[in-house]
């Protein structure tokens, strides 16, 4: 199994509502990471886990929180989120998220949202 | 910080050859990766260049020149189904990637 899949594929939300975005990988990976894509844009790393632990938060704002509850699954809790939030959310894997070697990153289809 | 500057777009035939050029400034660089994105998908890998010289993967070719702070990925035989976006990618510490904005190529028959 060399795919991520994540749920759900879209998602409209209020800027008041509270919702969670997952991910989830087979493949063995140690490392999983959150980015944000906007239109016509590359993609923008938010938060890095390796072995579980938060290792990388690229100064994302506080209404967007990580949670990694095991080495298959990562969540992306939102909460008081803004219009100019709305984005294609991915997520991506890889074997390790440390040292010089490199570790090819394997990429979820995203979660489309929309915040009204 | 990292910042990467790769051509907006490029325009080819099928059966062509085109070349996506991509220059990087960084702190702590450890390779130059790249990635293909079609509309509405995911980004999928396709080449890493930890060290000077050409990779060739089938018809995707990727070089880099850390001296220079260079790198290009050069599409063979181009085909349809190669239109899609093409992003740089510098890899740090962490496995952290920065993209650079991306070059859409659109092959015409």
């Amino acid at each position: 199994d060399t795919e991520v899949t994540q749920t759900p594929k879209h998602l409209v939300m209020g800027m008041t509502n509270k919702k969670s975005l997952k991910c989830e990988q087979h493949m063995g990976h140690r490392a999983m990471y959150w980015y944000k894509q906007k239109a016509k844009k590359p993609p923008e790393l938010m938060f890095v886990y390796s072995y579980e632990k938060l290792s990388i938060n690229e100064s994302v704002p506080s209404r967007f929180s990580p949670e990694c509850p095991n080495s298959s699954l990562l969540n992306l809790h939102l909460h008081a989120l803004q219009p100019e939030d709305s984005a294609l959310y991915l997520c991506a894997s890889s074997q390790d998220g440390s040292g010089s070697s490199y570790n090819e990153q394997f990429f979820g289809p995203g979660t489309r949202l929309t915040v009204l | 910080g990292q910042s990467l500057e790769q051509p907006s777009e490029v325009t080819a035939v099928e059966g062509a050859i085109v070349q996506i050029n991509c220059t990087y400034q960084t702190s702590g660089f450890y390779g130059l990766s790249w990635y293909q994105q079609h509309d509405g998908g995911a980004p999928t890998f396709l080449s890493y260049n930890a060290l000077d010289g050409l990779e060739e993967t089938g018809r995707f070719s990727s070089f880099l020149s850390r001296s220079d702070s260079y790198g290009y990925l050069l599409l063979q035989e181009l085909q349809m189904k190669d239109s899609a976006s093409y992003f740089c990618a510098v890899k740090a510490a962490g496995n952290k990637l920065t993209f650079g904005g991306g070059t859409r190529v659109l092959v015409k028959p």
